[in-house]
């Protein structure tokens, strides 16, 4: 089974609605990350999180870290077209490295 | 401040042939990571080096090596290529002497094997 489990894979929403994208890890997180992409592009960096019941907010995104359920949602008000691609959480599993194992990814469509 | 770079951004090679891709990190970061990106596997790890030393390295063949070097500048060289390695190949860099730096991620390149 994956290590990293995101869901939903696919998110279809009308402009202007909410949306939330649940990453949940079946080991200990020493980081969680959420990342951003476009089609073949790089990952652009949105959040880091470490420390149980931690939230950050960037422009209209928000993720939250529950340290408990070892999971992680990261939720957009308001959508716009501006926030379609694919988001992928990664996750530190390890404390003295940087390798990151992420999970499979969600695709995010907002529609007019 | 300059983000990651990778070199080349695109290239096709044919199978058997090798690669060499470069990445330059974020300057002050130490740590640079490397991943292959497919539209099956997902992104996957395939090594970290920090201060010039490997230290972790994912599930991939001995045809996948990479170094770096004094000014954490990196390369990843894949021999014998096959077809299955055409992907993109992203890199990563953070102060990373620990896990909870924030790793940035290059444009990647994309490999092609023909």
């Amino acid at each position: 089974s994956q290590e990293l489990e995101q869901s939903p894979q696919s998110l279809i929403v009308q402009e202007g609605k909410n949306l939330t994208i649940n990453c949940t890890s079946s080991k200990t997180l020493y980081g969680l990350y959420w990342y951003k992409q476009k089609y073949g592009e790089g990952l652009i960096f949105l959040m880091m999180l470490q420390k149980g019941g931690e939230e950050k907010s960037h422009e209209k995104i928000t993720a939250k870290l529950d340290e408990k359920k070892q999971q992680s949602s990261l939720h957009i008000t308001a959508s716009q077209p501006s926030h379609a691609g694919i988001y992928l959480c990664g996750a530190d599993l390890s404390y003295n490295t940087d390798k990151l194992i992420f999970g499979t990814g969600t695709r995010l469509q907002v529609f007019p | 401040k300059a983000g990651v770079t990778q070199t080349p951004r695109y290239l096709i090679k044919t199978r058997g042939q090798q690669v060499t891709l470069s990445c330059s990190p974020i300057s002050g970061h130490r740590s640079v990571s490397w991943y292959q990106q497919t539209p099956g596997q997902g992104l996957q790890f395939l090594f970290e080096y920090f201060s010039e030393t490997q230290r972790n390295k994912g599930n991939f063949p001995g045809r996948f090596s990479g170094r770096q070097f004094s000014n954490s500048r990196s390369e990843m060289n894949v021999s014998t290529l096959e077809l299955g390695d055409s992907a993109l190949y992203l890199c990563a860099s953070s102060f990373g002497d620990r896990a909870g730096y924030e790793q940035y991620f290059g444009p990647g390149t994309r490999l092609t094997v023909t």
